[in-house]
């Protein structure tokens, strides 16, 4: 596997489903950050970590819950959605969170919620 | 309030000419700029990047220039080729990765 991977890449489930998204990066990168893309707006960031800390939350609800056991690993465990958070998660890494600018991204899992 | 604007939705143009893609931005303390290309059921993908300390960059067919005082870039693809037909979004950065801003994204599609 190279680059940045996610899965699953389609995702349907209910209101009072709990289920994660998983994002792997082999790029040797320490920063990972998960984003939201909903139809027609522009990609918004949700959660960054750095070397395993996250160090940005954009207010973003409770019922997403990060979690970054490592550098290489990212996973967004999502709860009692609704179907507002219908959209197309992507998740990114980058060298680090200054200097090198650039962030590679995963394809995106799909996710409609009923 | 959006602080990176692709007011151009979409944009047509004849395989062999130039595409120009435009951004605008609000935000004085962005100086570090981004264009990523996305295909459909992909990740967006890195193009091309400028420093606030430029107002050119050239990769090959892919240039993007900075207008500092006008708050704009814009990204030219000479020629372009079918295989550009993607999203295009602008991205700027006010002095770390973590800060990654996007614009909502210009549809190219060349044609043949």
């Amino acid at each position: 596997e190279t680059g940045v991977t996610q899965t699953p890449r389609h995702l349907v489930m209910g209101m009072t489903n709990k289920k994660s998204l998983k994002c792997e990066q082999h790029l040797g990168h320490n920063a990972m950050y998960w984003y939201k893309q909903s139809a027609k707006k522009p990609l918004e960031l949700m959660f960054v970590y750095n070397f395993k800390e996250q160090t940005e939350n954009n207010s973003v609800p409770s019922r997403f819950s990060p979690e970054c056991p490592n550098s290489s690993h990212l996973f967004l465990h999502l709860h009692t959605l609704q179907p507002e958070d219908s959209a197309l998660y992507l998740c990114a890494s980058s060298l680090g969170t200054s200097g090198v600018r650039e962030q590679f991204f995963g394809p995106g899992t799909r996710l409609t919620v009923l | 309030d959006q602080q990176v604007k692709q007011n151009s939705p979409s944009l047509s143009v004849q395989e062999g000419r130039i595409s120009i893609l435009n951004c605008d931005y609000t935000n004085s303390m962005f100086d570090y700029f981004l264009w990523y290309k996305k295909y459909p059921a992909e990740g967006p993908t890195f193009l091309i990047s400028i420093s606030s300390i430029k107002d050119k960059n050239e990769d090959g067919r892919f240039t993007v220039f900075l207008n500092k005082s006008a708050k704009h870039l814009s990204l030219h693809i000479v020629p372009s080729q079918p295989g550009d037909s993607a999203v295009y979004f602008c991205a700027a950065s006010p002095g770390t990765a973590s800060k990654l801003t996007f614009g909502t994204g210009t549809r190219l599609q060349v044609t043949l």
